[in-house]
């Protein structure tokens, strides 16, 4: 399996404007997890999917964000509208259940200037 | 709500000096216990993890952990470090149905 696949890897637009974050689990894993990432706040979990339905999105900051995932291979995040502070390094990894570790994928660096 | 707290925030080590990481979590009940570790620039990758049996696990690279229940720790440990082992750290913690990351460790080696 190639892991878990993320695009794009870099991603910078300006303030405003909508974001699209997107992600492939490993092929059988039950499990998929949006991270972000920043030096002040550190590792950040925003929401997590079973079988592609959305269990806890707590961690999501606020409405402009949402996640969707339409099928066991495939998932979204989107920011709209984006700002500056979103400027993140987004990681999305998948495991089989929560008990087993979790593969994260290569990330993408987002700026919104 | 549970939570995992790692000691230290940066460590700085030379070469060939021996390094403990602490992670300690709130839980009570039954856990799984992990440690990552994320090299400059990349994703985060499993070192080590423990489900049960053996307290005393071992990882990739040298790297081992101690399960403590009483202590509510899982520090990590490796005898002699080697400038490759600068990284972040994180200890996770299993519970129910979600897993905590720690705030990480930064460990920095120098030659």
């Amino acid at each position: 399996d190639a892991g878990v696949i993320q695009s794009p890897r870099h991603e910078v637009t300006e303030m405003g404007q909508e974001v699209t974050l997107r992600c492939k689990p490993i092929s059988g894993h039950d499990y998929l997890f949006w991270y972000r990432q920043t030096m002040m706040r550190g590792l950040e979990l925003l929401i997590y999917f079973n079988n592609n339905v959305p269990i806890d999105d707590s961690g999501m900051p606020e409405d402009r964000f949402s996640a969707k995932m339409p099928n066991a291979s495939f998932s979204t995040l989107k920011i709209q509208p984006s700002e500056p502070r979103d400027s993140a390094v987004y990681f999305c990894a998948s495991s089989l259940t929560t008990y087993y570790e979790q593969y994260f994928g290569p990330g993408t660096r987002l700026t919104v200037t | 709500a549970q939570s995992v707290s790692q000691h230290n925030h940066h460590v700085i080590l030379s070469e060939a000096a021996s390094l403990e990481l602490g992670c300690n979590y709130s839980y009570g009940g039954t856990v799984n216990l992990f440690w990552y570790v994320q090299y400059p620039g990349q994703h985060l990758q499993l070192l080590l993890k423990y489900f049960s049996g053996d307290p005393l696990v071992k990882g990739i690279k040298g790297f081992e952990a101690e399960f403590i229940k009483s202590k509510f720790s899982f520090n990590l440990r490796k005898p002699s470090v080697q400038w490759s082992d600068t990284a972040e750290y994180f200890c996770a913690v299993n519970e129910n149905d979600k897993v905590i990351f720690g705030p990480g460790t930064s460990l920095s080696v120098i030659p």
